[in-house]
């Protein structure tokens, strides 16, 4: 059974930074495509960046690019999205979600919720 | 960056009865593979997102065949044949097409 586990989500205030980890299990995850996808309180959901397993390629929604990093831990089963120069704009819960498939997210963690406020 | 539009955006239904929710993007999802990255989530009142089909048209395992995909090119429709009180919730396109990947707004249903 896949298992995605979300952390580090907290409250932050504007300009700080922030590191959230997903401990993944019950599939190969080595071998395989990481997403995060984020949606602010009550709103839709937005995908934020996708590595695949060798961490040579990453993809970011333009308006994280510069501020957030996406990585990952492939002899720990560990997913990481760092979070820089954070704004209003970055309070959401953040999913970690697993891409198996190309162009999909096939399985997603519980959520972290990350507040950015003073 | 391609834009996904819902309709409707709220859709009270009856039990039993079917519905029905559009998804049209922006430009074509056809990627150079031949395939076809449209995939549909259902999102319950406070769980996260189950996807329900990948590719148009696959049903995911574990998801009720009341469930249904279809839809080329940029017009995309998911279908419930017979709604039951557990398919209340958001239900959300998302094309993994192009980069960046994108969601549709999102559709509530709801029952009458």
């Amino acid at each position: 059974e896949v298992q995605l586990v979300e952390s580090g989500g907290g409250l932050v205030q504007p300009g700080g930074s922030l590191r959230l980890s997903c401990a993944a299990s019950g599939f190969t995850f080595p071998k395989t495509w990481m997403s995060w996808v984020r949606q602010a309180p009550g709103k839709g959901l937005e995908w934020v960046a996708n590595i695949n397993d060798d961490e040579k390629e990453k993809y970011y929604v333009d308006s994280v690019k510069g501020r957030f990093a996406i990585s990952r831990d492939n002899a720990n089963n560990l997913l990481y999205l760092q979070m820089n120069r954070v704004g209003v704009e970055d309070t959401a819960v953040y999913y970690c979600a697993r891409s198996a498939s190309p162009g999909a997210v096939d399985d997603w963690g519980q959520g972290t919720l990350v507040t950015v406020s003073s | 960056d391609v834009v996904m539009t819902q309709s409707p955006l709220s859709l009270p239904v009856t039990l039993g009865q079917p519905a029905s929710i559009s998804c049209r993007s922006s430009q074509s999802l056809v990627k150079s593979d031949g395939n076809t990255y449209l995939n549909w989530f259902q999102q319950r009142p406070g769980q996260s997102p189950r996807r329900l089909i990948y590719k148009i048209s696959n049903r995911d395992s574990g998801v009720p065949d009341r469930f249904s995909g279809s839809g080329s090119g940029t017009d995309f429709t998911l279908k419930i044949s017979r709604v039951e009180a557990e398919d209340v919730g958001l239900y959300y396109c998302m094309q993994g097409t192009h980069w960046p990947w994108t969601f549709g707004q999102g559709t509530k249903v709801e029952i009458k």
